[in-house]
């Protein structure tokens, strides 16, 4: 079974401070997607990344995909509390089927 | 556009019953994805459409659980008999089906399921 394993589960922050959400896994991708999911709603894809060591920029959120292509990495510059929610990363080992790693649950607070 | 819609968007249910979730996808969109959400399991797939026609149901837990997608514009997935275990927030999911590696899945607002 592919795992992608989220670091960490939970951060609870102070506004305008920064942080760093992880996911990891064994796992080679052909792709990557991060995703934010607000209570009582779907996700809803923030970023796609495909070439290893990729960054791509939203806004104040910065995306890296790794170089082996196994892991990425969510920096969140100045948090604020619309950044609330639950961060969600999706592997695709395969054509169609992505994985979804365990979530990263923030909370920031005014 | 109005989005992918599932309804109904919350159902309570005894064990036994049979339940019923139901999906409109985006307009245009060939492909459509089944998904259940758990606190223990996360977000997994249970079944990939393509062009109306399933893909993938390895996801599927069992054969209590069957899918349908009768035309472009509609799919069912349907429990029967639905067990407490069932209790979950199911997702449908559409994306335009050219290539899947690139593509948006957008999500509906899903179908809050409990299973008494």
């Amino acid at each position: 079974t592919q795992l992608l394993e989220q670091s960490p589960q939970f951060l609870s922050i102070q506004e305008g401070e920064n942080l760093t959400v992880y996911c990891n896994s064994s796992s080679v991708f052909s792709s990557l997607q991060w995703y934010r999911q607000e209570p009582g709603e779907g996700p809803v894809l923030l970023v796609t990344v495909v070439t290893g060591g990729e960054v791509k920029k939203l806004k104040r959120l910065t995306f890296q995909f790794g170089d082996a292509r196994k892991d990425s990495s969510l920096h969140i510059t100045a948090a604020q509390t619309g950044d609330t929610g639950l961060y969600l990363c999706a592997g695709l080992p395969g054509t169609y089927k992505y994985i979804f790693g365990t979530g990263t649950r923030l909370k920031v607070l005014a | 556009d109005a989005g992918v819609i599932q309804s109904p968007r919350h159902e309570v249910t005894e064990m036994g019953q049979e339940v019923t979730l139901r999906c409109k996808p985006i307009s245009g969109h060939n492909s459509l994805f089944w998904y259940r959400q758990t606190m223990m399991r996360g977000l997994e797939l249970l079944i990939y459409f393509n062009n109306n026609v399933p893909i993938d149901d390895s996801g599927m837990p069992e054969d209590r659980f069957s899918a349908k997608m009768p035309n472009a514009s509609f799919s069912t997935l349907k429990i029967q008999p639905s067990e407490p275990r069932d209790s979950a927030v199911y997702f449908c999911a559409s994306s335009l089906g050219l290539r899947l590696s690139l593509e948006t899945q957008y999500f509906g607002p899903g179908t809050r399921l409990l299973v008494l």
